[in-house]
């Protein structure tokens, strides 16, 4: 219940494409979901997130869309670039007014020149 | 310093033995968080501090680990008698009062135990 479900486990995409990554969650009262972006050697950065009021947020070329129903949120990259190359974690919160996170296990993505 | 700063940034260690991990966080910054990030895997939370006080250390995996953060500012995570079970990256992040803005992390201490 704890647990939030990521996938694709990696992820090849066109220079151009679209890149989707989707995480599903049990825990209704999970509040908060980010997605986090990480270099290799790299702490993890905040990308955009969204709160489960909303269905849909959208930051230059970065899209969290949120299904409340169905307990699943996804990334999509548009206009996918090689510097986009990276893993993405997904996370989940309910410790409203923390940062005490449960984080998926992770999109590797390779974005092809 | 611009980020959080975390040192040292490699640690190889025999098993059994103590180690210690340091991480500075932004200035101003009231609370610090430490994850353990095992690899291929997510980040996992372990500890985090509002100020001087620990107000959630319900991530611990076991009573080998402690961590402290005595001035309010830098925080040490202490793992005793270390096993290779151990051996992860540690990260250390820091906020505004939790939950205010964005948390901000370093790049981590990547502990190996032998």
């Amino acid at each position: 219940q704890q647990q939030v479900k990521q996938s694709p486990q990696s992820l090849i995409v066109q220079k151009g494409g679209i890149s989707i990554i989707n995480c599903a969650y049990e825990n209704t009262a999970f509040d908060y979901f980010p997605w986090y972006q990480q270099f290799p050697g790299k702490g993890p950065a905040l990308l955009i997130a969204i709160r489960p009021d909303v269905s849909e947020k959208k930051e230059g070329r970065f899209t969290i869309s949120f299904n409340k129903s169905a307990k699943q949120f996804s990334l999509h990259i548009m206009d996918s670039q090689p510097g986009d190359s990276a893993t993405y974690f997904c996370a989940a919160s309910y410790h409203s007014g923390t940062y005490k996170y449960i984080f998926g296990t992770g999109t590797r993505l390779k974005v092809l020149a | 310093g611009a980020g959080v700063s975390q040192t040292p940034s490699n640690k190889v260690t025999e098993k059994g033995k103590y180690v210690e991990l340091r991480c500075d966080p932004i200035s101003g910054h009231t609370a610090l968080y430490w994850y353990r990030q095992s690899l291929g895997q997510g980040p996992e939370f372990l500890i985090y501090f509002q100020g001087t006080g620990a107000a959630d250390d319900s991530g611990l995996p076991n009573d080998r680990f402690f961590a402290v953060r005595p001035e309010g500012s830098v925080s040490t995570l202490k793992i005793q008698r270390t096993e290779r079970g151990d051996s992860a990256v540690y990260l250390c992040a820091s906020s505004l009062p939790s939950g205010v803005g964005e948390l901000f992390f370093g790049e981590g201490s990547r502990l190996t135990v032998l």
